[in-house]
């Protein structure tokens, strides 16, 4: 069975700090690994995905993550830590089962900035 | 207007009462998914339907119903809610087109909790 592992379900940082958020994964075939994030009072928003191809994903506002296989990790980093990405982030695992996408989330890391 | 709307947005009810969540979308998307989010334990899958002629038990079913009334419409029910039903739920819509690696869309959720 597929499965992500989170570590850590608070993380904070000051302003301008690097955000670096850790994931790793179980997969006993290619994984397809996304992260989500999700504002307060908001539903969960994609900001990247991996599927194949470059280990280095680019997503949205300034996130990226890099696909290690050999660590079997998909941590998320921001060079700069802005007040407006506090949030939780949420980094998931994908299969397909007879046509059906199943994702399997992590629990969670919340994201805290202070100024 | 967005693109998944959940209503209620937030709901008080007792134990043993019946409840039912709505979701509606307007992304025209088949599948459709209904999650529920608690604290530590990231997004849990409850129901899934691949259009309105097949609907599927997730992982946590027991105690919900659905109802797929049309393409853009899912609703979860709660027959006899209990207080450990105390959640948020998320209904989410995805285009099977991209298997494993589609992006799934949330709605904002509804915050329910079981006196």
């Amino acid at each position: 069975a597929q499965s992500v592992t989170q570590l850590g379900s608070h993380v904070s940082v000051s302003e301008g700090a690097l955000v670096l958020l850790r994931c790793n994964y179980s997969s006993s075939v290619p994984p397809y690994l996304f992260w989500y994030v999700q504002y307060p009072n908001q539903g969960l928003q994609l900001l990247l995905k991996y599927t194949t191809g470059a280990t280095l994903v680019k997503g949205i506002n300034g996130f990226e993550a890099e696909f290690k296989k050999s660590e079997t990790s998909f941590h998320l980093t921001k060079p700069s830590a802005h007040m407006s990405d506090a949030a939780e982030y949420f980094c998931a695992v994908s299969s397909m089962n007879t046509g059906f996408q199943k994702l399997v989330f992590g629990t969670g890391t919340r994201l805290l900035v202070s100024p | 207007d967005a693109d998944v709307t959940q209503t209620p947005r937030n709901r008080i009810t007792k134990t043993g009462k019946r409840i039912m969540l709505e979701c509606s979308q307007t992304k025209g998307h088949d599948r459709m998914y209904w999650y529920r989010q608690d604290p530590g334990l990231g997004l849990r899958l409850i129901y899934y339907s691949f259009d309105v002629k097949d609907i599927n038990k997730g992982e946590i079913s027991d105690g919900y119903s659905v109802s797929r009334q049309a393409q853009a419409k899912f609703s979860l029910s709660l027959e006899s809610a209990i207080p450990n039903q105390t959640a948020l739920y998320f209904c989410a819509t995805s285009d099977p087109s991209g298997g494993p690696y589609n992006e799934q869309f949330f709605g904002p959720g509804t915050r329910l909790t079981v006196l």
